[in-house]
């Protein structure tokens, strides 16, 4: 199993309401990661947990809350959104254990999300 | 502060055509650099890795290669097909625990 899986594909939400994103991976991965992606523009990291821990926030607003429940299973729970949030939210994961190989990042399909 | 560059940001070519996309960072003190496709609104697929050891990288059709001192990055793709249309992405990171830099892609679309 290659792949890193998110669900929903789709997400409509208002801006009172409280939703959950999630993103699940059997590779054995210990390092994994939430990115946002606006149209027609590169990736932002948001978020970084290395061994079930938090190791890089970039700043990212109190709205957004990352939770890593175990080594294959990170969650992103969205309260209080705006409509400048609405993009495609990413997860992705890596070995995260050292070596030349284990730098390579294998991304989900995304969360397409849109804030009314 | 490094800052990854991709021009042209799109570009149509024929089928069958090689052809050579282009990445440039500003700051050459990098751990390894990554080319990533992406389909539209899917995630991102890692093409080709390369350390900051390795000058070049090749799977398949696809070879990236690598020159530190110049700041700059090339992937290759050979014989083209339609289904290499995507947006081809590069990145860099500067050590191993800091984050990737994106560059904004090149939209790449290889007509039939």
């Amino acid at each position: 199993d290659t792949e890193v899986t998110q669900t929903p594909k789709h997400l409509v939400m208002g801006m009172t309401n409280k939703k959950s994103l999630k993103c699940e991976q059997h590779m054995g991965h210990r390092a994994m990661y939430w990115y946002k992606q606006k149209a027609k523009k590169p990736p932002e990291l948001m978020f970084v947990y290395s061994y079930e821990k938090l190791s890089i926030n970039e700043s990212v607003p109190s709205r957004f809350s990352p939770e890593c429940p175990n080594s294959s299973l990170l969650n992103l729970h969205l309260h209080a959104l705006q409509p400048e949030d609405s993009a495609l939210y990413l997860c992705a994961s890596s070995r995260g254990q050292g070596g030349l190989t284990n730098e390579k990042l294998f991304f989900g399909s995304g969360t397409q999300l849109s804030v009314l | 502060k490094q800052e990854v560059t991709q021009i042209p940001a799109a570009l149509s070519v024929p089928e069958g055509e090689n052809l050579v996309l282009n990445c440039s960072f500003t700051d050459s003190a990098i751990y390894n650099l990554q080319w990533f496709r992406q389909d539209p609104g899917k995630g991102l697929t890692s093409l080709l890795l390369i350390q900051s050891s390795q000058r070049e990288q090749t799977s398949g059709r696809l070879n990236a290669s690598l020159d530190k001192s110049s700041g700059r990055s090339t992937l290759y793709i050979a014989a083209s097909q339609p289904g290499d249309s995507a947006t081809y992405l590069c990145a860099v990171k500067r050590n191993r625990d800091d984050k990737i830099i994106f560059g904004k892609g090149t939209r790449l679309h290889i007509l039939p």
